[in-house]
C-alpha cells in the first residue's frame, strides 16, 4: 500500500536549520511529484513547496524563497525538505503529500505523510 | 498568484443535517479545484479532486461542483465522523498551489 512516511519532531533554535525526510513506499517513486505543505497552530494549510522525483525540478512558495530546499533521493526513495534561518514562526506540521499530476495531468494531493511537528524556541 | 476564500469559515451543524460549503476563486481556475477534510492530529485527507470527482473510498454523501470561480462541497447527511475541517485548493495556476483559508464544522 501507498505510504509516506515522514521523520520524528524536531526541537530548533532561531536560525538553526531543519530537514525533514518523507520516505515513499508502495508505488512508483518517479510517476508522483512530492509537495511540502504545513500547518501552524491555528492556522491553515500553506503550500511550500513541489519537488519532481525524476529529474529533481522544484518550484517553491514565494513566502519561503530563500530558505527552503527540496532535494529526492531515489535510491531510498526519499524526500527532503530542509527550512533555513528558523523563526518562532515557522513552529508548525510539516506534511509531506503525493501528487499524480506527473501522470494523469492533473493535480491533487492523494496521500500525506503523518506530519512532523517542527519547534522552534530558544 | 490566484486566492481563494471559503464561507462560512465555521458552522454548526447536527448528525443528519445537509451542509453546504463554498468556495470562490479570484479568477476563473475551470474546475481545477480539490477538497481536502482535515481532523486534529491527522493528516489531512483527499475527498473531491477536480471539482466533482470522489476520490476512492471517500463515503457518497460527498460531492463536490461547481466551475469557474464558484465551487461547492456539499455533505448530504451529516455523520459523527464528518467534524472537521474543509479546504478547497486550486491547481490551475500553480505554484503556489493554493488552498483556501478553511470551514470548520462543528458538533451543534
Amino acid at each position: 500500500q501507498v505510504q509516506l512516511v515522514q521523520s520524528a519532531a524536531e526541537v530548533q533554535k532561531p536560525g538553526a536549520s531543519v530537514k525533514v525526510s518523507c520516505k515513499a513506499s508502495g508505488y512508483t517513486f518517479t510517476n508522483y511529484y512530492i509537495h511540502w505543505v504545513r500547518q501552524a497552530p491555528g492556522q491553515g494549510l500553506e503550500w511550500m513547496a513541489i519537488v519532481n522525483p525524476t529529474d529533481s525540478v522544484t518550484r517553491y512558495a514565494q513566502n519561503f524563497q530563500g530558505r527552503v530546499t527540496m532535494t529526492r533521493d531515489m535510491s531510498t526513495s526519499t524526500v527532503y525538505m530542509e527550512l533555513t534561518n528558523l523563526r518562532s514562526d515557522d513552529t508548525a506540521v510539516y506534511y509531506c503529500a503525493r501528487d499524480p499530476g506527473y501522470s494523469y495531468g492533473y493535480n491533487y494531493f492523494d496521500y500525506w505523510g503523518q506530519g512532523t511537528l517542527v519547534s522552534v524556541s530558544s | 498568484d490566484i486566492q481563494m476564500t471559503q464561507s462560512p469559515s465555521s458552522l454548526s451543524a447536527s448528525v443528519g443535517d445537509r451542509v453546504t460549503i463554498t468556495c470562490r476563486a479570484s479568477q476563473t481556475i475551470t474546475s481545477f479545484v480539490n477538497w481536502y477534510q482535515h481532523k486534529p492530529g491527522k493528516a489531512p485527507k483527499l475527498l473531491i479532486h477536480a471539482a466533482s470527482y470522489l476520490q476512492s473510498g471517500v463515503p457518497s454523501r460527498f460531492s463536490g461542483s461547481g466551475s469557474g470561480t464558484f465551487f461547492t462541497l456539499t455533505i448530504s447527511s451529516l455523520q459523527p465522523e464528518d467534524f472537521a475541517t474543509y479546504y478547497c485548493q486550486q491547481t490551475h495556476t500553480a505554484p503556489p498551489y493554493t488552498f483556501g483559508p478553511g470551514t470548520r464544522v462543528e458538533i451543534k
